[in-house]
């Protein structure tokens, strides 16, 4: 099993709407969350960095955290087709130095 | 302000072969991590430096190794290539202190032949 779970998508949605996405986890150390945008042929980019339970928002996109579920989510209002890219979940355990990555979610919005 | 930056972009070597890749960090960031990504994979993590020693490393062979340079650069060697080591291979950095965010390059691809 691995430790951090991501569904694949692709995830197809029209222009305008949310766009949800989630990962699960089995480890209870993991205690820092971030979530990163992949494009075709780059790296990943930060989106959001969070370490609480709850909801962090920046713009469009809202990080949650539940870590009694050991459940994360990203959504992302009023989505836009230069969203369509992959969606990574990464998380670090407390004083870690590396982080453990979901597989990834392709996400495509269609205008 | 320069990001986090790779080179080459991309590679191609055969079997058996041995590979050298850069990473330049962002400025103000003393951490470097390197990671391999296999298509439609998530990352993987290889190994992270700081202050010039490997402070981590995840579960790869010894063929790959690496270094920190003074100037927090880094380089990724890949000794006797196989097939399975075409990926992305990806540097991120971070600013010092733990569970900081990781910034990252966009990658070199490495095929082998």
């Amino acid at each position: 099993q691995k430790e951090v779970e991501q569904d694949p998508g692709p995830l197809s949605v029209p222009e305008g709407a949310i766009v949800s996405l989630n990962c699960t986890y089995s480890n209870s150390a993991f205690q820092y969350f971030m979530w990163y945008r992949q494009y075709s042929r780059k790296g990943p980019e930060l989106l959001m960095y969070t370490y609480s339970s709850g909801n962090k928002e920046d713009g469009r996109f809202t990080a949650q955290v539940d870590k009694s579920s050991k459940y994360i989510s990203l959504f992302i209002r009023d989505s836009q087709p230069s969203d369509s890219a992959t969606y990574l979940c990464a998380l670090y355990k407390a004083a870690g130095n590396k982080l453990t990555f979901g597989g990834g979610t392709r996400v495509l919005v269609k205008p | 302000d320069a990001g986090v930056t790779q080179s080459p972009t991309h590679l191609i070597k055969t079997r058996g072969q041995q590979v050298t890749l850069r990473c330049s960090p962002k400025s103000g960031h003393d951490t470097v991590s390197w990671y391999q990504q296999a298509l439609g994979q998530g990352p993987q993590f290889i190994f992270q430096y700081y202050e010039e020693e490997e402070r981590q490393r995840g579960n790869f062979p010894d063929r790959f190794s690496g270094h920190q340079f003074p100037n927090y650069s880094s380089e990724l060697n890949v000794n006797a290539l196989l097939l399975g080591d075409s990926a992305l291979y990806l540097c991120a950095s971070s600013p010092p202190g733990l569970n900081q965010p990781q910034h990252f390059g966009d990658g070199t691809r490495l095929s082998i032949l």
